[in-house]
């Protein structure tokens, strides 16, 4: 059974802090993709990256960067420089590819509050 | 702008009643999902739908049901039979076909209260 484990329940940081996000997986698939998504308070998920498993490059997109370990299970997700606008669950998932269509195993979330 | 609809955004009923969350999309995706939020945990996967008429339990399906009668539209019956119905339903949709999970394109959600 596929697993994700976001340790991390809640972090509270100060503006422009650099914050990192843990995310653990667990499947026996050799081909898998990996997932960030952001919720802010509206409750809607906004898609932020996926990663291929066999795509062990970091990647970075403006403040967000992320860092795919295969070695050891990880995918995390690191803001630079946060702003308030950053505060919000971020969900962490891993996909089962099925048929024609993607099943995706969420993490429970970790809830990011970035103060002034 | 092409997108996914969730109505009402807040939605009360007594229990033991019945009630359908609508959701319906312009995004001319396949395949569209029902997922549960509960405070501090993660998105549960009620049930999804490949294509028309077809449709798959999740991993929470009981007290729930689904229809798939046109691409654009999914909505979710919350029966009596469901034991905790009070939570945050979202609706998602996603392009199909490349042999790629594509990301899953998310509704606002319906927050469902039930008394």
């Amino acid at each position: 059974a596929q697993k994700v484990t976001q340790a991390q329940t809640e972090i509270s940081v100060v503006e422009k802090e650099d914050v990192t996000l843990d995310c653990v997986y667990e499947t026996r698939d050799t081909t898998y993709y990996l997932f960030w998504y952001k919720q802010p308070p509206s409750g809607e998920l906004v898609f932020l990256i996926r990663r291929n498993s066999f795509d062990e490059q970091n990647e970075i997109s403006g403040r967000y960067s992320w860092n795919f370990q295969k070695s050891t299970s990880s995918f995390n997700f690191t803001i630079t420089a946060s702003q308030v606008v950053d505060s919000a669950v971020y969900f962490c998932a891993l996909s089962e590819a099925f048929g024609t269509a993607s099943k995706l195993t969420f993490g429970t979330g970790t809830r990011l509050q970035v103060t002034l | 702008d092409g997108g996914i609809t969730q109505s009402p955004k807040y939605l009360f009923r007594k229990e033991g009643q019945n009630v359908t969350l609508s959701c319906e999309q312009n995004l001319n995706h396949d395949a569209m999902y029902w997922y549960r939020q509960d405070p501090g945990q993660g998105l549960r996967l009620i049930y999804y739908s490949q294509i028309v008429n077809d449709f798959q339990k999740g991993d929470i399906a009981e007290g729930y049901s689904v229809s798939r009668e046109k691409k654009e539209s999914f909505p979710l019956t919350v029966t009596s039979a469901q034991k905790n119905p009070t939570a945050f339903y979202l609706c998602a949709s996603t392009k199909t076909g490349t042999g790629v999970p594509h990301e899953q394109y998310f509704g606002p959600g319906t927050r469902l209260t039930v008394t």
